[in-house]
């Protein structure tokens, strides 16, 4: 079975602070995907990244990086400088990968970590 | 294109009425999806579909059922509403072909069963 966990609860910040939000995952399959979603107060569920398990690169997008270590099983997420607008709960995900290279997209997701930037 | 619709937005149900939350993609996708979301479990998948006719259960099943007549509707049954079923819903779709890409999600149903 899959498992993903956010170990953080809840995280506050100030603004211009760099913030990292962890994620470990577990699962037996050799390939697999790994996603970070927002989901701002609004309620939407807003697509962040894809990471496929057998490219550990980094990257880098904006603001916004992640550090995937297929050896801790993490896949962590660092906003530098935080905004007000960065405010959101934040959801780490992973899917298998089936025969073929595809997948179904069945997501297994963390409990999400609340984020609050205050100005 | 309109991706993902949900109806209705927000529903209030009494304990043991039946509804139908509705989800519709207009993206030609293959693959559509339930999810809840619960406080501090993050979203758990309910049921899925891989094509019309096709259905299979995801980790929560209980208390649902769904059907997919067709590529572009995939409807979430609740028969007889229970309180452990207030939650936020969310339906998704993506295409199978390829490497898989953008899961879309729509903009969910919050439910509350008295």
């Amino acid at each position: 079975a899959q498992k993903v966990t956010q170990a953080q609860t809840e995280i506050s910040v100030v603004e211009k602070e760099d913030v990292t939000l962890d994620c470990v995952y577990e699962t037996r399959d050799t390939t697999y995907y790994l996603f970070w979603y927002k989901q701002p107060p609004s309620g939407e569920l807003v697509f962040l990244i894809r990471r496929n398990s057998f490219d550990e690169q980094n990257e880098i997008s904006g603001r916004y990086s992640w550090n995937f270590q297929k050896s801790t099983s993490s896949f962590n997420f660092t906003i530098t400088a935080s905004q007000v607008v960065d405010s959101a709960v934040y959801f780490c995900a992973l899917s298998e990968i089936y025969a073929g290279g595809t997948s179904y997209g069945k997501l297994t997701f963390g409990q999400g970590t609340i984020l609050t930037v205050h100005p | 294109n309109a991706g993902v619709t949900q109806t209705p937005k927000f529903q209030v149900l009494k304990t043991g009425q039946s509804m139908t939350l509705q989800c519709a993609q207009d993206m030609n996708h293959e693959y559509m999806s339930w999810y809840r979301q619960d406080p501090g479990m993050g979203l758990r998948l309910i049921h899925y579909s891989v094509g019309a006719g096709i259905t299979d259960q995801g980790e929560v099943p209980n208390g649902y059922n769904v059907s997919r007549s067709t590529t572009e509707d995939f409807p979430l049954r609740l028969l007889s509403a229970a309180p452990s079923q207030t939650s936020v819903y969310f339906c998704a779709s993506r295409g199978l072909a390829g490497v898989l890409g953008e899961q879309f999600f729509g903009p969910g149903t919050r439910l509350t069963v008295l």
